[in-house]
């Protein structure tokens, strides 16, 4: 299995400050043939599903604010918002979709300093 | 819009057999292109892939939980279903089905509410 491991478990971010979250996999999920990397960011609030955010490391999923932004290839990645907003205060996670079993990073939750 | 709706027993005892619908609207499961996913979340925890379906019945499973689990897909009902045998109260946690892309494999790009299964003599 591919081991997802995010960090920091929690931060604490001033509205209007940039608040970044890493997420390495124990394996590459960069596939050769395509050139892309099989990773996902997805955004938790409570109460609620996972939200989709970002695929392929860093395509934007439609309709998500462009303050949202992941980056890193092979087995080390970051999610990076640009500007925290109030309505940013999440749980976010990282997925591997390489192979399966599809894992997800432990989870890092963002919250208002 | 594509809608996923899970339900489910709510409340049950060990040792029975968990059941669980997802019915799909705003797209047809027979139109192909997509996994069929089940995840569930352990209270206040990660999520945990159980396994997909394709409209043709081709199925993987998370090898943690493939001696107990069985999915399956309706087209007839646009649905699909999940059985978890011999549950125990470590099968608590709210449960998801969700769609992703089949070629190539994508991220899960709709996701249903979930639906709470309680695990408790």
């Amino acid at each position: 299995d591919i081991v997802m491991t995010q960090s920091p478990d929690s931060l604490a971010v001033s509205l209007g400050e940039r608040a970044t979250i890493n997420c390495k996999s124990s394996q590459s999920v960069l596939y050769s043939s395509n050139n892309e990397n099989y990773l996902a960011w997805y955004q938790q609030k409570p109460g609620q599903p996972p939200k989709l955010l970002i695929y392929w490391a860093s395509t934007r999923e439609s309709g998500v604010p462009d303050r949202f932004s992941g980056s890193g290839s092979g087995t080390d990645f970051t999610l990076t918002i640009s500007s925290l907003q109030a309505e940013d205060v999440a749980v976010y996670y990282c997925q591997q979709y390489y192979n399966t079993p599809l894992t997800f990073g432990g989870g890092t939750k963002v919250e208002i300093k | 819009q594509v809608q996923l709706q899970e339900s489910g027993p709510g409340l049950m005892k060990p040792s029975q057999t968990l059941s669980l619908t997802c019915i799909v609207s705003g797209g047809s499961i027979s139109r192909g292109g997509y996994y069929w996913s089940w995840i569930r979340q352990h209270p206040g925890k990660g999520l945990e892939w159980i396994g997909d379906i394709q409209y043709s019945g081709s199925t993987y499973y998370n090898p943690s939980l493939q001696s107990r689990v069985s999915i399956s897909v309706d087209t007839s009902k646009n649905q699909l279903s999940l059985k978890l045998g011999s549950v125990t109260a470590a099968d608590t946690a709210v449960y998801y089905c969700a769609r992703s892309a089949v070629t190539p494999r994508g991220a899960f790009d709709y996701w249903g509410q979930g639906t709470l299964v309680t695990v408790s003599s």
